[in-house]
């Protein structure tokens, strides 16, 4: 089955600086590739996803990047504010329906 | 409805009692998922519906858990005689058949076991 991997499990920025967190996916069949911000308590919520057939996409000051030969995908959060503080989660799905998810990210932006 | 509806949104129970969870997925989302999320920890995947298919059930822990699904709306997932270590959120998902994207979740069900 799929295994995805995250790194790092915790990263802290000043704020206005960016924010890069990476996955590895081991499934060559996964297609899909999303990207999930979760504050304490809450449901994950879908920020930003990518599918196989690009290889970025942008969405204000966020952005995610897929390397479909290496298994790697990238989200990027540029000018980082406090309210970006959360957990965020990859995942990839592909041939089985199901996101496998990562282990999670714990960002912090201090002010 | 609007969103995928979970209820109850808190639950404390007893060591070795069964409890059962409740999922309302997106009206004509036909797949839907159940994903538990421990204090601290990621998503890990317990079970996935899809239509009238069987359900892929690989990710159940135990043969404590089990889940079922009415038609394409209501499931319930059930965990027999609670242990402390099922103590978690139980988050359901639900998506569109059409394509393998677009997947939303509920708010989850908070379950302690004590």
């Amino acid at each position: 089955g799929e295994n995805v991997e995250q790194h790092p499990s915790t990263l802290s920025v000043q704020e206005g600086d960016s924010a890069v967190i990476k996955c590895t996916y081991s499934d060559s069949a996964s297609n899909y590739f999303p990207w999930y911000k979760q504050e304490l308590g809450k449901r994950p919520q879908l920020i930003i996803d990518i599918r196989s057939n690009v290889g970025e996409k942008k969405d204000q000051r966020i952005a995610v990047t897929l390397n479909k030969t290496a298994k790697h995908f990238s989200l990027h959060i540029t000018e980082t504010q406090p309210e970006d503080s959360a957990v965020y989660f990859c995942a990839a799905s592909g041939s089985a329906r199901q996101l496998t998810f990562g282990s999670g990210t714990q960002l912090t932006v201090l002010p | 409805g609007a969103g995928v509806s979970q209820s109850p949104s808190n639950k404390v129970t007893e060591k070795g009692k069964d409890v059962e969870l409740r999922c309302d997925p997106i009206s004509g989302h036909t797949a839907l998922y159940w994903y538990r999320q421990r204090l601290g920890q990621g998503l890990e995947f317990l079970i996935y519906f899809q239509g009238n298919s069987a359900p892929d059930k690989s990710g159940l822990p135990s043969d404590r858990f089990s889940a079922e699904r009415t038609g394409e709306s209501v499931s319930t997932l059930t965990i027999q005689r609670t242990q402390q270590e099922d103590s978690a959120v139980y988050l359901c998902a639900s998506r569109r058949t059409a394509d393998n994207y677009g997947y939303t979740f509920g708010s989850g069900t908070r379950l302690t076991v004590v």
